[in-house]
């Protein structure tokens, strides 16, 4: 069983147009994250919130927006695209916020921006 | 801002040598942790260091600890292909996000 599963995998998409991607964990976690990987491979918390509370809101454009339905769920939704928003963005869990337990990665999605 | 830094950056070495990647970290910390990341793939998790002078091995790979220098390492030893990968160590403290290093690419040549 996937522990922390991400959709899609790949996201082509025009600039301009409004995208969302999907995480669930089924690790009973109650600190889910999402971090942005840039093509230097350079990897960058956005947000993180924990039992659907919202902890964490780095600088990130306010086209970013979170949502976290339950403990095992948190999206993203990336309003009027831009070229740079093209990344690998992972969704992660823990199992609380503070924990010293590592944080487990889901496969990411490959957003590109065209 | 802690600020992490790994070097090299990226590491080309042949089968059978040892090598040492490095991860220096600018503020205090509670806890940090090595993963690894392939081609396209998520990030695996190697080993989660708590305390000054912890050592972790697995397999080929042994990780340590030093709070009071704020460094750890990655030893690899007689290093086989399969570790050809990129390796990030990862650095948090209380209740502060983690902070990732820029990674090391290292490639194991035949």
């Amino acid at each position: 069983d996937t522990a922390v599963s991400q959709t899609p995998k790949y996201l082509v998409t025009q600039m301009g147009n409004d995208k969302s991607i999907k995480c669930e964990q089924n690790l009973g976690h109650d600190t889910m994250y999402w971090y942005k990987q840039d093509s230097k491979k350079f990897l960058k918390i956005m947000f993180s919130y924990n039992n659907k509370e919202l902890i964490i809101n780095e600088t990130v454009p306010n086209r970013f927006s979170p949502k976290s339905p339950d403990k095992a769920h948190l999206n993203l939704h990336i309003n009027s695209l831009e070229l740079g928003d093209s990344a690998v963005y992972f969704c992660a869990s823990s199992q609380d916020w503070g924990s010293t337990d590592t944080q487990y990665f889901g496969p990411g999605t490959r957003l590109t921006v065209l | 801002e802690l600020k992490v830094e790994q070097n090299p950056l990226f590491l080309s070495m042949q089968e059978g040598k040892n090598y040492t990647i490095y991860c220096n970290y600018s503020t205090t910390s509670d806890r940090l942790y090595w993963y690894r990341q392939d081609p396209g793939k998520s990030l695996e998790s190697l080993f989660v260091l708590l305390s000054n002078g912890a050592v972790k091995q697995e397999g080929r790979l042994m990780a340590s600890l030093d709070t009071k220098a704020r460094l750890s390492t990655l030893h690899i030893t007689a290093a086989v292909h399969d570790l050809s990968a990129t390796y990030f160590c990862a650095v948090g403290f209380g209740n502060e996000k983690l902070t990732f290093g820029t990674g090391t690419r290292l490639t194991i040549i035949p």
